[in-house]
């Protein structure tokens, strides 16, 4: 079947660091890959996609490159901010399919 | 642009009373969906609709129900509540056909249910 697995949290970092969430994934064909993130109170936000392996999502700082031969999706940002602290859900979409499957979230802190 | 609008946004029901949670949007999507997400599992596909008069069911449809109607609303239906209905609900639409971030799904903003 198809699956999401996500790096477990919470992760906790102070302003400037290295970001790292770590996605893998369980899916026949070729899904398309999502970072969605979710800000304390609000519904989730589409945050990058990648629609075929080797492509390269990015948007406000955050890049994730889809790796067939890892499965792998993993979401990394190079200088992170305290307005970053939020939920991030790794998801798939399976070829041809209507629906998501999400993974479980990462729950990221940022401190000043 | 109000998107895809949620209510109520917060809810305490008695086990066994039924309720409608609210769902439209105004970007003329054919796609709805409805998921739970319950804290450190992510979100669950409850039901979905591909337009007015189809949905399907999604991972976890037992104890719910939906109608599509129109293409703007999408309910959904608990009929007899129960503690594992506790949780929060998101509601979703996404359009068939566009480029880029436009043919994603946007959600609501989420309706937090407890069940006591």
């Amino acid at each position: 079947g198809n699956s999401v697995t996500q790096m477990e949290g919470p992760v906790t970092l102070s302003e400037e660091a290295f970001l790292t969430i770590n996605c893998t994934y369980t899916a026949t064909g070729y899904p398309s890959l999502f970072w969605y993130v979710q800000y304390p109170g609000e519904g989730l936000q589409l945050l990058l996609k990648a629609t075929k392996a080797d492509d390269k999502g990015s948007n406000k700082g955050f890049e994730a490159t889809y790796r067939k031969e890892t499965t792998s999706f993993h979401l990394e940002k190079g200088s992170v901010q305290v307005s970053d602290s939020a939920v991030y859900f790794c998801a798939l979409r399976p070829q041809g399919a209507q629906k998501l499957v999400f993974g479980q979230g990462t729950r990221l802190t940022i401190n000043p | 642009n109000a998107g895809v609008t949620q209510t109520p946004k917060f809810r305490i029901l008695k086990i066994g009373q039924s309720m409608t949670l609210q769902c439209t949007q105004d970007m003329n999507h054919n796609y709805m969906y409805w998921y739970r997400q319950d804290p450190g599992m992510g979100l669950k596909l409850i039901y979905y609709s591909v337009g007015a008069g189809i949905t399907d069911k999604g991972e976890v449809p037992n104890g719910y129900n939906v109608s599509r109607s129109t293409t703007e609303d999408f309910p959904l239906r608990l009929e007899l509540a129960a503690p594992s209905q506790t949780s929060v609900y998101f509601c979703a639409s996404r359009a068939d056909r566009g480029t880029g971030f436009n043919t994603e799904a946007f959600f609501g903003q989420g309706t937090r249910l407890t069940v006591v």
